[in-house]
């Protein structure tokens, strides 16, 4: 079964930019999806398709892929961004939708 | 508006079956392409996926919850069943159920459900 990787997790001051990581092995030919989830709340879409927002997420939140790494960026970091972010991608050989093991964000 | 919600016991005791419903609106699994797939979170843990099922009936499984697992649909109630057998402590968390969109021929959560918490404990 198709596996990827996230690290634990990533430090970033207010108003700087956060990247957050997926890997896998070329991975830049699937598609990935990305989850933000904030204590107690469920997981919420940020970006669909490598690159696709879905509407009310805003501008800051970008997503690239290519090669063995998919991206989340977040630029202009804020408060409210501090959570879990999880990568998600569909795994065509066996019909199964993988999960990363999450990247805790903290906003300094 | 498109919307999930998850409902089933809150505790479970050890060997029995957890049985849960993903009851949905906005949407049909009638519509091709479709699906809704079960998620869980143990406490403090990762996102952990457990199963879905298509439009079309067609259904998959977690390898290593595979044997535990039954998944199935009622598109008159728009309706997904979960069913868990023997269940243990390892399995108490919060499940969600999610809708699944198709686009060029993969498959994405985009809509969740808000969880339902389950502990398995005798």
């Amino acid at each position: 079964s198709y596996v990827v990787t996230q690290s634990p997790s990533v430090s970033v001051a207010p108003g700087k930019t956060a990247r957050i990581t997926c890997g896998g092995n070329s991975i830049g030919l699937k598609s990935v999806h990305w989850c933000q989830q904030k204590p107690g709340q469920a997981p919420m879409v940020v970006i669909y398709y490598d690159s696709d927002r879905p509407s009310g997420i805003p501008e800051r939140f970008s997503g690239s892929n290519s090669g063995n790494t998919a991206t989340l960026t977040i630029s202009r970091v804020e408060a409210g961004d501090e959570a879990d972010y999880y990568c998600q991608v569909w795994d065509g050989s066996s019909g199964h939708l993988i999960f990363g093991g999450g990247t805790k964000l903290t906003v300094l | 508006q498109i919307t999930l919600k998850e409902s089933g016991p809150t505790l479970v005791k050890p060997t029995q079956t957890l049985t849960l419903t993903c009851t949905f609106s906005g949407f049909s699994l009638t519509t091709s392409g479709l699906g809704v797939g079960w998620i869980r979170q143990p406490p403090g843990k990762a996102l952990d996926w457990l199963a879905h099922i298509f439009w079309n009936d067609d259904q998959r499984y977690s390898p290593s919850l595979k044997n535990r697992l039954t998944i199935t649909k009622d598109t008159s109630k728009n309706q997904v069943v979960l069913r868990m057998t023997n269940v243990d402590p390892a399995d108490t968390g919060t499940y969600y159920c999610a809708r699944i969109r198709p686009r060029d021929s993969e498959y994405a959560f985009d809509i969740w459900g808000q969880g339902t918490m389950v502990t398995v404990s005798s």
